[in-house]
């Protein structure tokens, strides 16, 4: 079973508002992803990271940014909220040298 | 650039049938291959994964194959019921040194009693 989490499951927040999506998982993976998927389309990786400290922009350009600062948290922020954020937010990780991914239930998130 | 389909977009079934969705990918250097299910709303929870040298996985009533050098992935689902209901992801693991999932778009499952 995994024990991926994300906070909020849902969220509206006005334009310009800050904000931060939070992921955490307790398996001690090495490998975390975040992943933008709007209704009714595939999931696009926007980011990834391997480990603490690192972190890197995946293939779909995302005004948002991350960090890693501890191996089971792996934070996602906007600093100002659009309406073109308006989207559902997916977090993901895997342990090294495991298949497979294991992904959170996500955030919905809408700016109006 | 690795491309996943998944046909058919949508399916409606009446409960107990048997049902087949299908997976095609581009590039035939993958990693392994996932399928996802998704329900309304919600994140994914993975129902099987097939590495590159494995042809089919089971679990269950869900049994998934994979012809790597045709670039194709089947999930068959067994007597199908309400419960089944949901979007069914297929996504690829790049061959490469990235670790890098990519989705199709999804098939949209109805079963109705």
């Amino acid at each position: 079973e995994a024990d991926i989490y994300q906070t909020p499951r849902y969220l509206v927040i006005g334009t310009g508002k800050k904000i931060t999506l939070e992921c955490s998982q307790t398996m001690g993976h090495d490998k975390m992803y975040w992943y933008q998927q709007d209704p009714g389309m595939e999931l696009h990786l926007i980011h990834y990271s391997y480990g603490v400290n690192s972190t890197e922009k995946g293939d779909l350009s995302s005004e948002s940014t991350v960090s890693r600062i501890r191996t089971e948290h792996f934070p996602l922020t906007l600093e100002s909220a659009r309406p073109s954020h308006t989207s559902q937010y997916l977090c993901a990780s895997r342990g090294a040298g495991a298949p497979e991914a294991f992904f959170g239930q996500g955030t919905r998130l809408t700016v109006v | 650039k690795q491309e996943v389909t998944q046909i058919p977009a949508a399916l409606s079934v009446p409960e107990g049938e048997n049902l087949v969705l299908n997976c095609s990918f581009t590039d035939s250097a993958i990693y392994n291959l996932q399928w996802f299910r998704q329900d309304p709303g919600k994140g994914l929870t993975s129902l099987l994964l097939i590495q590159s040298s494995q042809r089919e996985q089971t679990s269950g009533r869900l049994n998934a194959s994979l012809d790597k050098s045709s670039g194709r992935s089947t999930l068959y689902i067994a007597a199908s019921q309400p419960g089944d209901s949901a979007t069914y992801l297929c996504a690829v693991r790049l061959g490469d040194n990235t670790d890098k999932l990519i989705f199709g778009t999804g098939t949209r499952l109805q079963v109705f009693p």
